[in-house]
């Protein structure tokens, strides 16, 4: 069972250049997240979807972009790459909340590590 | 707005000591609150979830509680180890549940 998978898991990019980092999760779990983690920090909501074709912003959204054509995945794009977007990206998933015996429990990714030069 | 802070932000103690790490949150509207454990240049591993309507959890020499009204939670471990090293994180996710907010995280360091 792969869980939540993350690529790449490492990107150099040089400023104004464009790259998506994919996401993708087995579980069948609705919501969907993306988190930035600056070092020393905590994790920044990025972007959310609860579902197919359903998504929403977090904390932090200026300068990507998102989409959810499928439950399974959820990337995240970053159209004009800045300094300031270098960090670590984590993706995330949990199912809804709907049935009363879900515990809510977040699973995450092994994080991609991007470098904006 | 949900605000979580840990303190301290980072920890050091002899292999064998108990300790206690914290977490505050400023809304006792929550759904759950999740530790976890991270290594350095690694993801988040769960270490465990506590329901809203929980006080404690337990798994191993970790035990984590608790306290709605006054905002606040803690993680206990007992009998460190130089392998507990890693910084934990506090999450708490919202009433309504889309959104889980994180705390800056607890660096611990446990000296062999």
């Amino acid at each position: 069972n792969a869980g939540v998978t993350q690529t790449p898991k490492f990107r150099i990019l040089k400023i104004g250049q464009s790259m998506t980092l994919q996401c993708a999760q087995d579980m069948n779990h609705n919501y969907m997240y993306w988190y930035r983690q600056d070092p020393g920090m905590g994790l920044k909501l990025i972007y959310y979807s609860v579902g197919a074709g359903i998504t929403d912003k977090g904390e932090v959204p200026n300068g990507y972009n998102v989409s959810r054509s499928t439950t399974e995945d959820f990337p995240l794009r970053l159209e004009l790459a800045a300094p300031s977007q270098t960090s670590v990206y984590f993706c995330a998933s949990s199912y809804s909340l709907v049935s009363q015996r879900n515990t809510g429990e977040l699973f995450f990714g092994e994080g991609s590590r991007l470098t904006v030069l | 707005k949900q605000e979580v802070t840990q303190i301290p932000a980072a920890l050091s103690v002899p292999e064998g000591e108990n300790l206690v790490l914290n977490c505050s949150f400023t809304d006792s509207a929550i759904y759950n609150l999740q530790w976890f454990r991270q290594d350095p240049g690694k993801g988040l591993t769960s270490l465990l979830l506590i329901q809203s309507s929980q006080r404690e959890q337990t798994s191993g020499r970790l035990n984590a509680s608790l306290d709605k009204s006054s905002g606040r939670s803690t993680l206990y471990i007992a009998a460190s180890q130089p392998g507990d090293s890693a910084t934990y994180l506090c999450a708490v996710r919202e009433t309504g549940g889309f959104k889980t907010i994180f705390g800056a995280g607890t660096r611990l360091f446990v000296k062999a």
